[in-house]
């Protein structure tokens, strides 16, 4: 099994610019999350999702938008992006509450 | 608001070393306690949870305990392969998400 998937794993944009993170998971898993890492930070969430067609939005969603349309897949799209969003992005999920989260690799983002 | 701290933020072990690491959670509504390692430019790993007061785990030189306010990640005889950032995390009620802390980034020194 693959677990989860993240591309890129490197991505450089300009201010302004919109993209897509991909996420994918393979373990039948309802919860996917989206986080960002920066230093000193920890890891924030950005937005989540419970199940297929249910997304909400978590500590610091603006900038960014999901949608789940599939069990699987889980994207988050930067609609215009700003320097302030160069962070890594970790997809993750879980079978639900009080369960353990799998992480993907990260995808590092730089905003120029 | 749900608050995950760590501490210290930063250890330096000799090889052989033991030591604790230390993560407080907010007390009301804890439903699980989670610690991950996290290695340079990886996704963190799962290593335990934690449910109830007096519960441990362990696995190799870690050891993870929870009292009803604190968690411990106790490293037994660390080997210079453990160095990572363990990070810990909570589950609430009424939350669906896991609220993170910000990591202790431990240095295990041959």
């Amino acid at each position: 099994n693959a677990g989860v998937t993240q591309t890129p794993k490197f991505q450089v944009l300009k201010t302004g610019q919109s993209m897509t993170l991909q996420c994918a998971q393979d373990m039948n898993h309802e919860y996917m999350s989206w986080y960002r890492q920066d230093p000193g930070m920890g890891l924030r969430l950005i937005h989540y999702s419970v199940g297929a067609g249910i997304t909400d939005q978590g500590e610091v969603p603006n900038g960014y938008n999901v949608s789940r349309s599939t069990t699987e897949d889980f994207p988050l799209r930067l609609l215009s992006a700003a320097p302030s969003q160069t962070s890594v992005y970790f997809c993750a999920s879980r079978t639900g509450r009080n369960t353990e989260a799998f992480f993907g690799q990260g995808t590092r983002l730089t905003v120029v | 608001e749900d608050q995950v701290t760590q501490s210290p933020e930063a250890l330096r072990l000799q090889e052989g070393e033991s030591s604790s690491l230390n993560c407080s959670y907010t007390v009301s509504g804890l439903r699980g306690l989670f610690w991950y390692r996290q290695d340079p430019g990886k996704g963190p790993e799962f290593l335990f949870t934690l449910y109830s007061a007096g519960e441990e785990k362990e696995k190799e030189r870690l050891k993870a305990t929870l009292t009803k306010k604190e968690s411990f990640l106790h490293i037994t005889a660390p080997k210079p392969e453990d160095s990572a950032t363990y990070l810990c995390a909570d589950d609430q009620t009424g939350a669906n998400n896991l609220f993170f802390g910000t990591g202790t980034r431990l240095t295990v020194i041959p």
